[in-house]
């Protein structure tokens, strides 16, 4: 089975922190993605990454930043949290373009920005 | 933009009705399809998808969806829902385009069951 953990399940940050969500599979996948989920909005693409140090911006990459160091981690990074990032972080994986693209989701990342 | 349109937000059944959950994409190319399932409280989870072949495609827990290219649709059907089908369901679309496996996914119907 594949496993996608994500480092934690629920978060509490102050307006102006640097927030870290850290996202782990171990099925030796090379593409990560970083989704925010909030209702009535389905799953929006933050960023996602196709290897290694690589990175393209999804839909809504502003306030955000993501780094892929190893290719089993995925990190989301909020430079400067805001109440507007608010939301359910969801971190997925899925393997090379030969097989059948489907996504493994983490559990989730409850964030809450007072 | 590509993009993919479930047009019911919420949907409220009684246990036994029969469930169709529509789905709708904007792309004349070749595509795949899924349909995921978020239970409270746990992990999004793969129900069905289609690939290529028989357009009607089966699904774990008696659901099934069939692919109609004509009308770029991809509907969620169950022939008897339960309560435990309580849950959200994401339409999603992969577009073979970019070097990732880029998912476009639908805003979600959430469905209601009564007991």
């Amino acid at each position: 089975d594949v496993k996608v953990t994500q480092s934690s399940r629920y978060l509490v940050k102050r307006t102006g922190e640097k927030v870290f969500l850290e996202c782990v599979q171990d099925m030796d996948h090379e593409n990560m993605f970083w989704y925010r989920q909030d209702p009535g909005l389905g799953l929006r693409l933050i960023y996602f990454s196709y290897d290694v140090k690589m990175k393209e911006k999804g839909d809504i990459p502003e306030g955000y930043s993501v780094s892929r160091e190893k290719k089993e981690r995925f990190s989301l990074i909020l430079e400067s949290a805001s109440t507007n990032q608010t939301s359910m972080y969801l971190c997925a994986s899925v393997g090379d373009r030969g097989t059948s693209y489907e996504q493994y989701f983490g559990p989730g990342t409850r964030l809450t920005v007072t | 933009a590509q993009s993919v349109s479930q047009h019911n937000h919420h949907v409220i059944l009684s246990e036994a009705a029969s469930l169709e959950l529509g789905c709708n994409y904007s792309y004349g190319g070749t595509v795949n399809l899924f349909w995921y399932v978020q239970y409270p409280g746990q992990h999004l989870q793969l129900l069905l998808k289609y690939f290529s072949g028989d357009p009607l495609v089966k699904g774990i827990k008696g659901f099934e969806a069939e692919f109609i290219k004509s009308k770029f649709s991809f509907n969620l059907r169950k022939p008897s829902v339960q309560w435990s089908d309580t849950a959200e369901y994401f339409c999603a679309v992969t577009l073979p385009y970019s070097s990732a496996s880029k998912i476009i996914f639908g805003s979600g119907t959430r469905l209601s069951i009564r007991p």
